[in-house]
């Protein structure tokens, strides 16, 4: 049974470009959230998805940051017109359900390096 | 969220016991308290999970007093692939917004 699949591993993109991170939920899982992981931080909430539904977006910063999670398909990422502050790990995670009982799979993340 | 509060270090050998208690003052009464762990370059993986008393699985134990303004999670004998990040966290049953404060860091010596 795979577990939570990010690619890529690492993606490097020069300032002004976007970057595009994909995240494959856990066989069964139709619960997606993201986080950012800045150097020498703890992770913090971004966004949260289900199914064609995003649920909260409060984590996201309000520009260039976009998420889906469509019907067909990994959850996706987006970051428009990247700057250096940027760079950081992406992590996702999934559960099958949201509740306590449910604790979240993560994937091994996206290091995101902006040059 | 339930403020925690937890070491920034910790320094054990490969046989001892490891336990790491972490502070939340204001948890509330739906508030679970769970571990994870995460390894350089890998994502956070869950430990173990409680509401009360103690809890052990394969693993880890976590300790939960009856005020529950604190817990422990124990890691016996530890190795030296027990070398990681600890985190602590708190919510209750609707509590998605998880944000991992910095952590414990454990490194294991041989």
């Amino acid at each position: 049974n795979a577990g939570v699949m990010q690619n890529p591993r690492h993606l490097v993109r020069r300032r002004g470009q976007e970057a595009r991170l994909r995240c494959s939920p856990m066989k069964g899982h139709s619960h997606v959230y993201w986080y950012r992981q800045l150097p020498e931080e703890g992770l913090k909430f971004m966004v949260y998805l289900q199914k064609e539904n995003i649920i909260d977006e409060s984590g996201m910063p309000k520009e260039r940051f976009s998420a889906e999670f469509p019907k067909e398909g990994p959850s996706i990422l987006r970051i428009q017109q990247v700057v250096r502050g940027d760079s950081a790990a992406y992590f996702c995670a999934s559960s099958p359900r949201q509740d306590h009982n449910s604790p979240l799979h993560f994937g091994n993340g996206t290091r995101l390096t902006v040059t | 969220l339930a403020k925690t509060t937890q070491p920034i270090s910790m320094d054990s050998y490969e046989g001892q016991e490891v336990n790491i208690t972490c502070s939340h003052n204001n948890i509330a009464t739906n508030d679970y308290i769970t571990w994870y762990q995460q390894f350089p370059s890998q994502g956070p993986r869950f430990i173990i999970q409680g509401y009360k008393t103690k809890v052990t699985n394969e693993v880890a134990s976590l300790f939960i007093p009856a005020d529950r303004k604190t817990s422990t999670l124990s890691l016996p004998r530890v190795s030296l692939s027990d070398t990681a990040v600890y985190y602590c966290l708190v919510g209750d049953l609707n509590d998605y917004k998880l944000s991992f404060g910095a952590g414990t860091t454990v490194t294991v010596r041989a």
